[in-house]
């Protein structure tokens, strides 16, 4: 059963980029069979897909964080990546890697889900 | 965007009634070709991750209890506890995976 693992660093300082990696075990991240997501959760509000990666790089991006988000995979680690630049306060937020299935595509329902990395934006 | 709306944002039941969960898609996420609604439910308890309970609308995930129950097609949808327990006091998100992902506000249960 695939597990996925977030790590990076909780504070990040504004108008700096966040920079988070998910870690796939019980899987490989190379498979044709999975996209690999990224979902965030402020403190106490809702959901908010942030972008989907296939195997071969191609990225798909929440069109309202497209101009900032960068996502990226290395196989060789078995992990993969996102970047959020010129990051504010409103970026603090959970922040979940998930696999989106189902549809066969970037969009899916999202299961597993890794246990979540809170990332706050202050100086 | 296909922007998802819960109601109520949060519900009172007493222990072994029924809860029930509603969600409206401002577009139909029925897809005609295969006649699937587009359409996921999640539990989520303080400090976890979302867990998955329904997709395609009315299908139970593996290991999710079969009080647990997902109704509704195209724009207007359900999600039915029929007899709360009180470990289902959680917060639960409906979500359209029919184009690119949104979730509802989300529907706070609690035990009256």
């Amino acid at each position: 059963q695939v597990q996925l693992q977030e790590s990076g660093p909780g504070l990040v300082q504004p108008s700096q980029t966040l920079s988070l990696t998910c870690t796939v075990s019980g899987g490989s991240i190379n498979s044709s069979s999975y996209y690999w997501g990224w979902i965030r959760q402020p403190p106490g509000k809702g959901l908010e897909w942030v972008g989907s990666i296939f195997y071969g790089g191609t990225t798909y991006l929440n069109p309202s964080l497209k101009s900032r988000v960068s996502m990226s995979a290395d196989p060789s680690k078995n992990q993969f990546s996102l970047k959020l630049t010129s990051v504010t306060a409103a970026d603090t937020a959970v922040y979940y890697c998930g696999i989106p299935r189902g549809s066969g595509s970037y969009s899916g329902w999202f299961d597993p889900w890794g246990q979540g990395i809170r990332v706050t934006v202050s100086s | 965007d296909i922007v998802m709306t819960q109601s109520p944002d949060s519900l009172a039941v007493s222990l072994g009634e029924r809860a029930t969960f509603n969600c409206k898609s401002s577009q139909s996420v029925l897809y005609s070709s295969n006649n699937k609604n587009y359409l996921a439910w999640y539990q989520q308890k303080p400090g976890q991750p979302p867990h998955l309970l329904i997709y395609w609308a009315s299908t139970r995930e593996s290991g999710v209890p079969d009080r647990f129950s997902g109704g509704g097609s195209g724009t207007d949808f359900t999600l039915t506890i029929s007899s709360l327990q009180a470990e289902d006091v959680a917060v639960y998100y409906c979500q359209q995976y029919y184009s690119t992902p949104t979730f509802g506000q989300g529907t706070r249960l609690e035990i009256k």
